[in-house]
């Protein structure tokens, strides 16, 4: 089945700086492929998701790129600010969210 | 407008007892999942509903039981508590089972001695 790896799970950086999170999965089947932030004491939230028929996506401060020939995708965040600071997680799916596979999170902080 | 409502936030269980998690959501969504989230393993799939009427077994059914009550509740029941099962639960939902933002709840954590 599938597997998905993440990495760092602890990024420290300074604040203005950029983040880069990476998840490398197992099958190449899968199509769909959310990031979630969680912050203390909370559900997981949705910031972004791609899927298998796009190489990029941008929201504002936030991208993901898609590497479907390596099988790995990576989450960016640009001019990180105090309330970035949380767990993200990254997830990979075959089919939907009923097969959703999840990495086992990084947790970013943000220096002043 | 609550989203997704679980209770209780916080439980402690003896081996062997027995407990119901409450998960409803106010969103009239088709799809609610019950997950376990443990320290350095991201999210795991417990039981999902599809839609009312129908549950399927996810990544770790074994020791869990669920019903969906209706569209908006959908309980996780542990017939008799072990300690590996001493976790956190979120409950989510969204429209369908496919792709799409899904809606978590703020979580029960559960201790199991």
């Amino acid at each position: 089945g599938e597997n998905v790896e993440q990495h760092p799970s602890t990024l420290s950086v300074q604040e203005g700086d950029s983040a880069v999170i990476k998840c490398t999965y197992s099958d190449s089947a899968s199509n769909y492929f959310p990031w979630y932030k969680q912050e203390l004491g909370k559900g997981p939230q949705l910031i972004i998701d791609i899927r298998s028929n796009v190489g990029e996506k941008k929201d504002q401060r936030i991208a993901v790129t898609l590497n479907k020939t390596a099988k790995h995708f990576s989450l960016h965040i640009t001019e990180t600010q105090p309330e970035d600071s949380a767990v993200y997680f990254c997830a990979a799916s075959l089919s939907g969210n009923y097969q959703l596979i999840w990495g086992a999170g990084t947790k970013l902080i943000i220096k002043p | 407008n609550a989203g997704v409502t679980q209770t209780p936030k916080f439980q402690v269980l003896k081996t062997g007892q027995s407990m119901t998690l409450q998960c409803a959501q106010d969103m009239n969504h088709n799809s609610m999942y019950w997950y376990r989230q443990d320290p350095g393993m991201g999210l795991r799939l417990i039981y999902y509903s599809a839609s009312e009427g129908t549950t399927d077994k996810g990544e770790v059914p074994n020791g869990y039981n669920v019903s969906r009550l209706n569209k908006r509740e959908f309980s996780l029941r542990l017939e008799s508590a072990a300690p590996s099962q001493t976790s956190v639960y979120f409950c989510a939902s969204n429209p369908s089972g496919d792709t799409g933002e899904l809606f978590f709840g703020e979580g029960s954590r559960l201790t199991v001695l």
